[in-house]
């Protein structure tokens, strides 16, 4: 059974802090890997996508992978109030060229 | 540029009544995707359809549903006499042709209740 956990939260942080958002798989043959945003209620909402080792920055967002630990994660900037939401990690095993495994997310409040 | 466009947004249906979700998606996208999303749950991917065809749907429930993407028209996806349990967030996605759906856009999503 291909896994992807995160921890489930609340993660809370203060206003103007960096949110740390961590995510572990346990395909070692996935290839892409996404964060997306859901504010309760809504859609999920395609953030970062990364598909090698290292460090992909946008805006106030950073997406990091190591592969040979199986580890993604997203780094928030400066949080704001309006980044408090729930945070999914998606990953696509190398199985498999659409299909996504997510986490059950983990939820961000970000406190003014 | 319209997104992912799924209708209606909520539905009712009793117990044993048909549930029709639509999806139609983003212009230039011809690969559907639909997910569940249960109470406290992740998305769990049901199937994955190309303009009538049906390319995995190694996550459908084996009975009660059904999913299409017919030539002309949106994506349905069907449930048939619904239980409690397919009380859900049911989410479509779409990727352009030719990405091998490297990047997933979600649709605002169905959302059932069964009573």
């Amino acid at each position: 059974q291909k896994e992807v956990e995160q921890n489930s939260g609340p993660l809370s942080v203060p206003e103007g802090a960096i949110a740390s958002l961590n995510c572990t798989y346990s395909d070692r043959g996935s290839q892409s890997f996404f964060w997306y945003r859901q504010y309760s209620g809504k859609s999920p909402e395609l953030i970062m996508s990364i598909y090698s080792n290292g460090d992909k920055e946008d805006g106030r967002f950073t997406a990091q992978l190591n592969k040979a630990s199986q580890y993604v994660s997203l780094l928030i900037r400066d949080s704001q109030p309006s980044d408090s939401a729930t945070y999914l990690c998606a990953v696509r095993s190398g199985g498999s060229n659409y299909k996504l495994t997510f986490g059950k997310g983990t939820l961000l409040t970000v406190n003014p | 540029n319209a997104g992912v466009m799924q209708n209606p947004r909520h539905l009712v249906r009793r117990r044993g009544q048909e549930a029709r979700l639509r999806c139609s998606p983003m212009k230039g996208h011809s690969h559907v995707y639909w997910y569940r999303q249960l109470p406290e749950e992740g998305l769990k991917f049901m199937v994955y359809l190309q303009k009538e065809n049906i390319i995995d749907e190694s996550g459908m429930p084996k009975e009660r549903f059904s999913a299409e993407f017919p030539k002309e028209g949106p994506s349905i996806l069907r449930i048939q006499q619904v239980v409690r349990g397919d009380s859900a967030a049911y989410f479509c996605a779409s990727s352009p042709p030719g990405t091998g759906g490297y990047e997933q856009y979600f649709g605002p999503g169905t959302r059932l209740t069964v009573t």
